[in-house]
């Protein structure tokens, strides 16, 4: 079966100070990976896809990155957290198949708190 | 504009109810899905509907989808205390890849034992 692991769960970071949040998926092959941010009381903003190693599509401009390095890794950096930038980060996959691949299984999250 | 607005943005039940929460759209879809999320959790996909289908069960859910009105309606029946929750409703993004969805805001579902 699948499994999508994110880390760290939690963190607290200094204004300036720079963002690296991990994800790996593991029981399946060439899955779309997303990062969606959702800000208290909101709803989820997606804010990058990726349909490949190294393909990487921006939803929103912003103070932060992705990359994908390999398969079913996806990396959201930033090199200076900004204020705005805190909330709760979730990592997803999907399968690139239609209908099944409109089906969104995400992560537990990361709650990033910048001060 | 914003797809998936739901309705109401928070929802407050006796265990044993039945819980119903809304979900409007604007353009057109070819299915829409609906989603949990606990506190501080991440979501959960509960079920998608295809825009094909007018009812779909799950065990004690119940999504309804009328696209001539672009809405559709989930209903838990027998809610339980741990059916506390927010539930989000997602439609395919326009022109976006497989999987590239727009959530709503959600409603927040308190289920009081």
């Amino acid at each position: 079966s699948q499994t999508i692991h994110q880390w760290p769960a939690t963190l607290v970071q200094p204004v300036g100070s720079p963002l690296s949040l991990e994800c790996t998926v593991e029981g399946t092959s060439n899955p779309n990976l997303y990062w969606y941010r959702q800000a208290a009381g909101r709803g989820l903003q997606l804010l990058f896809y990726s349909v490949g190693i190294g393909q990487i599509s921006s939803e929103v401009p912003q103070n932060l990155s992705a990359s994908r390095p390999q398969d079913r890794q996806f990396i959201l950096s930033s090199k200076k957290l900004l204020l705005s930038d805190s909330g709760f980060y979730l990592c997803a996959w999907s399968v690139p198949r239609f209908p099944a691949g409109n089906t969104i299984y995400f992560g537990e999250g990361s709650w990033l708190t910048v001060v | 504009s914003q797809q998936g607005e739901e309705d109401p943005q928070a929802l407050s039940i006796q265990e044993g109810e039945n819980a119903t929460m809304n979900c409007s759209y604007k353009t057109s879809i070819n299915n829409l899905q609906w989603y949990r999320q606990n506190s501080g959790r991440g979501l959960v996909h509960l079920i998608l509907i295809r825009s094909n289908e007018r009812e779909k069960h799950s065990g004690r859910l119940r999504v309804t989808l009328d696209t001539s009105k672009k809405s559709s309606s989930l209903l838990i029946t027998a809610s339980r205390a741990a059916d506390t929750a927010s539930y989000f409703c997602a439609t395919p993004r326009r022109g976006g890849s497989q999987g590239n969805l727009i959530f709503g805001k959600g409603t927040k579902l308190s289920v009081k034992p």
